[in-house]
């Protein structure tokens, strides 16, 4: 079945450090592919999304690329700021059947900066 | 404003007894879903709906219930049969079902059973 996987936090940083989260994925097809963020507390935000094959999401300054020929999809951020701690879950779109549109999310990786 | 709004944002009950959780969105969207969010665990989909009067279970809709007789309405009821009732309750909508679609969450409501 599909499925996601992360990688496993928590992750802590120095404030204007280098972020990479990685996402791997298991789907057959073409599932878009979207990253959330949880601030303590709080519901997930929508933080960026892919569509297809090759599709980069930004936002905020953080961006992830689709790629299908290693069924990833890695969030980065050159500097992170002590206000980007928070929880991050990588997500996939369901393709099959009755259960198009669902979401599958891998577990989540805290992130914690540090001024 | 357009969103999601859930309540209350914490609830306690005593074991035995049954609970209903609120989602009432403003979005216009077809689509409403429920999830269960456990620590360290990512979200997981306790049932689902397209459109009024129609849902469908998720992954894990033993011991709960929904109902959808209003586009923008979508509650949950935690029933008794719920072994480990006790997690942070997420509400999420879509334009439609659809891969290509995000979802919108609300802000959560935390059930605590004692």
């Amino acid at each position: 079945g599909n499925s996601v996987t992360q990688m496993e936090g928590p992750v802590t940083l120095s404030e204007e450090a280098f972020l990479t989260i990685n996402c791997t994925y298991t789907a057959t097809g073409y599932p878009s592919l979207f990253w959330y963020v949880q601030y303590p507390g709080e519901g997930l935000q929508l933080l960026l999304k892919a569509t297809k094959a090759d599709d980069k999401g930004s936002n905020k300054g953080f961006e992830a690329t689709y790629r299908k020929e290693t069924t990833s999809f890695h969030l980065e951020k050159g500097s992170v700021q002590v206000s980007d701690s928070a929880v991050y879950f990588c997500a996939l779109s369901d393709l099959s059947g009755g259960s198009q549109g669902n979401l599958i999310f891998g577990k989540g990786t805290k992130l914690s900066v540090k001024p | 404003d357009g969103g999601i709004t859930q309540s209350p944002k914490y609830l306690f009950r005593k074991e035995g007894q049954n609970v209903t959780l609120s989602c009432e969105q403003n979005l216009n969207h077809d689509a409403m879903y429920w999830y269960r969010q456990d620590p360290g665990q990512g979200l997981r989909l306790i049932y689902y709906s397209q459109i009024v009067n129609d849902f469908q279970k998720g992954d894990i809709a033993e011991g709960y219930s929904v109902s959808r007789e209003k586009k923008e309405s979508f509650p949950l009821t935690v029933t008794s049969a719920q072994k480990n009732p006790t997690a942070f309750y997420l509400c999420a909508s879509s334009i439609a079902r659809q891969s290509s679609y995000e979802q919108y969450f609300g802000p959560g409501t935390r059930l605590t059973v004692t």
